[in-house]
């Protein structure tokens, strides 16, 4: 079974900030599936990014996935207020989906 | 464009079913999607229950496959979940989800809260 660990538990950045968040798995995956989630307080998580680097439609190119092999990075290169969220990764194998615990950004 | 919204009891007693349904709309249940379940809990977090594609082909979480059935009815355009002998642990924020690939999902409810106890 796949494991994936978030790092930091929380980020603590102010609005135009650049904002690092990274997502590693127990063992080599293939970065086809694996996939980035924002979530906002009593919201429903939303995909930004799947195939480790692709934007899924309307979400703004502040946003970028990169990655490979175990280690992979999802980058916002300009905080906004409204990116001060929690940040979930997500990857399938085998037809099963398993998310990390999630990073936290918030305002410093 | 794809909305879901979930209905159904918010408190179950244990070792009930918990019984979900999730309404679809702009799109028909019978298409090109994969559509299915997570749960969220602030213990565990993001669960994956399980999906279900062109209302035959199923997948279940080993960790839950005993306990969970997913079904779709198309002459009323949605899906369900039962999950069975339901305990505390169970109770969590389920989300109905759905999306042209099993491997990520584009579409989400709004998220229903249900809690076992007695």
């Amino acid at each position: 079974e796949i494991v994936l660990t978030q790092s930091p538990g929380t980020l603590s950045l102010s609005p135009g900030e650049r904002a690092t968040l990274s997502c590693r798995a127990s063992q080599t995956v293939s970065s086809s599936y694996l996939a980035w989630y924002q979530q906002k307080p009593g919201q429903a998580p939303r995909l930004l990014i799947y195939a480790a680097s692709s934007r899924a439609i309307g979400i703004p190119d502040r946003f970028s996935g990169s990655g490979s092999g175990t280690d992979f990075t999802l980058t916002i290169s300009r905080l906004e207020p409204e990116d001060f969220a929690v940040y979930y990764c997500q990857y399938y194998v085998s037809s099963l989906l398993t998310f990390g615990p999630g990073t936290t950004v918030d305002i410093k | 464009q794809v909305q879901l919204q979930e209905s159904g009891p918010g408190l179950v007693k244990p070792s009930e079913t918990l019984s979900l349904t999730c309404a679809v709309s702009g799109y028909s249940i019978s298409s090109d999607h994969y559509w299915g379940w997570i749960r969220q809990t602030p213990g565990k977090g993001l669960e994956w229950i399980g999906s279900i594609y062109h209302s035959a082909s199923t997948y279940y979480n080993p960790s839950l496959k005993s306990r969970v059935t997913i079904s779709v009815d198309t002459s009323k355009n949605q899906f369900s979940l039962n999950l069975g002998s339901v305990t505390a642990a169970d109770t969590a924020v389920y989300y109905c989800v759905a999306d042209i690939a099993n491997c990520w999902y584009y579409y989400w409810g709004q998220g229903t809260l249900v809690t076992v106890s007695s």
